[in-house]
């Protein structure tokens, strides 16, 4: 299994360019999310899909836009860049079989930089 | 939601030393704690977790205690290495009524360094 694998893994935008960032999981896992990361601030949840045609809103989710067609694909879509969206995206899954479960699987992270 | 709040930011200890990390939360409904490590350029992993019906869980040289009547949970490492050198975060579900738990809310992460 390749786990969860984000693409690309750098990306460098000029602001109000748009672009996706893709996430595949080859697990099967009905719930996966995005989170940024920014120094001092952690991990910060900007979507989430509990399985395929569901998505909802996180933390920070002003400037992204999600899709989930299918239960291995959730892609993050900028559609008008601005600097403060430079940061270090993840890609997270997870089964969501209730209590018990939990654990979040990461992609490898995809660094943006908005100039 | 649930507010986690993590100490210290940075944490330098001698190598074989003990680290300790320190997590509290807000919900006094949130009954799953996971720790995750990050290593440099790679993603978060889970390394260790408890649920409220513990108070304590250990893997080897990693250990969790938590205590809900103060709302906080710590990380403890024992005779570090090396290879500890990370950033550690500790999470709490963001909903309480999450029964999956896999909705996250993090610390602001512990920059974990061991000096050789």
């Amino acid at each position: 299994n390749a786990g969860v694998t984000q693409t690309p893994k750098f990306q460098v935008l000029k602001t109000g360019q748009s672009m996706t960032l893709q996430c595949a999981q080859d697990m099967n896992h009905e719930y996966m999310s995005w989170y940024r990361q920014d120094p001092g601030m952690g991990l910060r949840l900007i979507h989430y899909s509990v399985g395929a045609g569901i998505t909802d809103q996180g933390e920070v989710p002003n400037g992204y836009n999600v899709s989930r067609s299918t239960t291995e694909d959730f892609p993050l879509r900028l559609l008008s860049a601005a600097p403060s969206q430079t940061s270090v995206y993840f890609c997270a899954s997870s089964y969501s079989g209730g209590a018990g479960t939990g654990e979040l699987f990461f992609g490898e992270g995809s660094r943006l930089t908005v100039l | 939601g649930e507010n986690v709040e993590q100490h210290p930011s940075t944490l330098s200890v001698q190598e074989g030393d003990s680290a300790v990390i320190k997590c509290t939360y807000s919900d006094s409904a949130s009954n799953y704690f996971p720790w995750y490590k990050q290593e440099l350029g790679k993603g978060p992993q889970l390394i260790i977790d408890i649920r409220s019906n513990v108070g304590e869980k250990k893997d080897q040289r990693i250990a969790v205690t938590l205590n809900k009547t103060a709302k906080h949970f710590s990380l403890h490492i024992t005779e570090t290495q090396p290879e500890d050198s990370a950033v550690y975060f500790c999470a709490a579900p963001t909903d309480s009524s999450n029964f999956g738990n896999e909705k996250l809310t993090f610390g602001t992460g512990t920059r974990l360094t061991i000096i050789p």
